[in-house]
C-alpha cells in the first residue's frame, strides 16, 4: 500500500521553464513533507521541506506547495537549469512516528 | 570531507555467502538508518539506531543484523545471501529523533548471483 505516490516516473522540461513535480499521499496523519534530489550513483540529498501548518515554503528557485485537503504537494523549480536533472523523491512523516515514507521518485530531465 | 560514507560501493557475491556493509558519519548525528532501494526504486527503511540503540526494526529477515559499535558507525551484516537481496542499500544519519533532514551515504549496490 503506497502511502506516498509520485505518479509521473519522468518529466522533461525545457531549460529556463518551470518544472512542476507532483506528489500525492493517502495518510492524513502525515504532518511533515520533504523533497530529496538524487543524482546517479549518489545518495539522496535534502532539498526542501514543509510542515503541515504551512501551505507554501520557498527556498531560492525551489518552492513547495501543500494542499492538505487534496492530500497533494508539488515542487516548483523556476527557472529550470541543466543541473536540476535528477530523480526527485517526495517523503512524508507522521507525528511522533519518526520514519520517512518515500515515493518512488520522478526523473526530471532538463533539455537545453 | 565526506559526511556519510559507505563501504564497499559495489558488492558482487554468490548466494549463500555472508557479507557486511559499513557506514560511518562524521556529522556528530545521533540517529542512523539503513534503507533498501528495491527494484521499483522505493526507499524502504530497514533499521534505525539512536545513540547506539535500535529504535526502528522494520519487517526484514533476521538474516539482516545491524550493529552499531558507536554513534558514528552503523554496519549491516547479511547472512546467507539470497537473490532477492540484490538492491542498493543506503545508510543515512540525522541529528536527534525528530524527523528532519537526513543525510545519505552514496549507496552500496549489492548483486547476489
Amino acid at each position: 500500500d503506497q502511502q506516498v505516490k509520485q505518479n509521473s516516473p519522468s518529466l522533461s522540461v525545457q531549460e529556463g521553464r518551470i518544472s512542476i513535480l507532483n506528489c500525492d499521499y493517502t495518510n492524513s496523519m502525515f504532518d511533515y513533507f520533504l523533497w530529496y534530489k538524487k543524482y546517479p550513483a549518489e545518495g539522496p540529498t535534502f532539498l526542501i521541506s514543509i510542515s503541515s501548518i504551512k501551505d507554501k515554503n520557498e527556498d531560492g528557485r525551489f518552492t513547495v506547495f501543500l494542499n492538505k485537503s487534496a492530500k497533494h504537494l508539488s515542487l516548483h523549480i523556476v527557472p529550470s537549469q541543466p543541473g536540476d536533472s535528477a530523480v526527485y523523491f517526495c517523503a512524508a512523516s507522521a507525528g511522533s512516528n519518526y520514519q520517512l515514507i518515500w515515493g518512488a521518485g520522478t526523473k526530471l530531465i532538463i533539455k537545453p | 570531507d565526506t559526511a556519510v560514507s559507505q563501504t564497499p560501493k559495489y558488492l558482487v557475491t554468490q548466494m549463500g555467502n555472508d557479507k557486511s556493509i559499513k557506514c560511518e558519519q562524521n556529522l556528530g548525528h545521533d540517529t542512523m538508518y539503513w534503507y533498501k532501494q528495491d527494484s521499483k526504486k522505493f526507499l524502504k527503511i530497514m533499521f534505525s539506531y539512536n545513540n547506539k540503540e535500535l529504535i526502528i526494526n522494520e519487517t526484514v529477515p533476521n538474516r539482516f543484523s545491524p550493529k552499531s559499535p558507536d554513534k558514528a558507525h552503523l554496519n549491516l551484516h547479511i547472512n546467507s545471501l539470497e537473490l532477492g537481496d540484490s538492491a542498493v542499500y543506503f545508510c543515512a544519519s540525522r541529528l536527534g529523533l525528530r524527523t528532519d533532514t537526513q543525510y545519505f551515504g552514496p549507496g552500496t549496490r549489492l548483486t547476489v548471483l
